[in-house]
This record gives C-alpha cells, sequence and structure tokens, in this order.
C-alpha cells in the first residue's frame, strides 16, 4: 500500500510569508502527528490530530496551526515566517491515537526560510 | 517535562557491534521506541519496550531498565547500511504523545 505522502518535498519562502504544508495518511489511518526536526533538537511535537479533531499540542506559539480533513489527510500552517521555522517537517500517521508501532513517517517538507 | 539523552555520534567497523544508549527522565512513562533514519528519509520503526528487559529482532536488540531510566539499542553485524542516525523516543501515559531525543549519527566505516 502507499507510504505516507508529504508535499511539497522543499519549499523556500522569505520571512513574514506563511507556508501550508501537505500529509496524506497510509490508506485506513485516521491519526496524524507533526513533527519539526532540526539538527542538535531532534523530532519536536507540534500536533495530533485524529478523527478532524486536534487531540494534542506541543509547545508551539500559535503561528503553527493545523487542521484534518474528513478523508484524514491533514495540512499544517505556519504564518509570518521567521528564519528558526526552517527546519524538515515530519509527518507520521497510525490507524488510531497510541498505536506508535504502526506509525510510518512520510519524508518530510524541508522548510527553508530566507 | 521531558529529558531524553543520547550520544550525538558513534563511529563503528563493518562488522562490529554498537551500543547507543538512552537515558530519559520522563513525567511519565508508557513505552521507549528506538527509530532509523537514513540521510534524507522517513524514520522507519525499529524497537519498541514497555517492560524491563531485552527484545531480539534479528541483528537489533534493544534493551529497557525502567528504574534507571535507560535503554539501549545494540546493532550487531554491522553493515555499511547501518549508517544512519537512530532516534530514542519516550511515550506518555496520558495522551501517547512521543518525546524523542536529538538521535545518535552511527557511521559505519570499512
Amino acid at each position: 500500500k502507499a507510504g505516507v505522502t508529504q508535499t511539497p518535498r522543499y519549499l523556500i519562502k522569505t520571512r513574514g510569508q506563511q507556508v501550508t504544508l501537505s500529509c496524506s495518511p497510509i490508506s485506513g489511518h485516521r491519526s496524524v502527528s507533526w513533527y519539526q526536526q532540526t539538527p542538535g533538537q531532534g523530532l519536536q511535537f507540534l500536533f495530533e490530530y485524529f478523527s478532524e479533531t486536534q487531540r494534542n499540542k506541543g509547545n508551539f506559539p500559535g503561528r503553527f496551526s493545523g487542521r484534518q480533513f474528513s478523508n484524514s489527510r491533514s495540512e499544517m500552517n505556519v504564518s509570518t515566517l521567521e528564519l528558526g521555522d526552517s527546519a524538515l517537517y515530519l509527518c507520521a500517521s497510525s490507524p488510531a491515537p497510541g498505536d506508535n508501532t504502526e506509525a510510518f513517517f512520510g519524508q518530510g517538507t524541508r522548510l527553508t526560510v530566507v | 517535562g521531558q529529558n531524553i539523552d543520547q550520544p550525538t555520534e558513534m563511529t563503528a567497523t563493518e562488522g562490529a557491534i554498537v551500543q547507543i544508549n538512552c537515558t530519559y527522565q520522563t513525567s511519565g512513562f508508557n513505552g521507549l521506541f528506538w527509530y532509523q533514519q537514513h540521510a534524507g528519509e522517513a524514520p522507519t520503526f525499529l524497537s519498541y519496550n514497555v517492560l524491563d528487559g531485552l527484545e531480539e529482532k534479528g541483528r537489533f536488540s534493544s534493551f529497557l531498565s525502567r528504574s534507571k531510566g535507560y535503554s539501549y539499542l545494540l546493532l550487531k553485524e554491522l553493515q555499511m547500511k547501518d549508517s544512519a542516525s537512530y532516534l530514542c523516543a519516550v511515550r506518555d501515559p496520558n495522551d501517547y504523545k512521543l518525546s524523542f531525543g536529538a538521535g545518535t549519527t552511527v557511521t559505519v566505516r570499512a
């Protein structure tokens, strides 16, 4: 079956702009989690969505937001981009919350803010 | 809060054994995960420990001691393709959220 698909793979934006990233989970998976990965910081949890509802939120400012659609696809949005937002953004899908052993990651979107 | 520590880098020779340690101090515990991430690729699940002891899966084994807040991932018979970053993550019992360490980059040399 198809894996987790994230689009776009690469993105360059200017400070102050906003960006929307997309994640299509594995068919049948209803939970989507988003992470920010930077060198030295590892993966930092952003938020998790299940059945179109945000279940959890990490310690990120309100500029980071997300949503999930009825087909389980998820988007995350970052507004008023800052240089420090440059990172690899990963999403992971699983059948349901807590099914981490069945979770699969996408290849990520590499965002560069200039 | 969550504090998960692992070494930044390790180097080993092809055919050898490498042990990657992970120590954690977290507000709760509901399992420890190891992931492998090759450069430019998605992290992939390697192992899961929730009870103390050793879990073996082929060339890879993972150990957990909950009382010590300690885990290790053991890679045996190293191959060049094992060169990657290895991520340790602890799951929160209340919301199942994963907290990750910064990752250990393993370089396998011929």
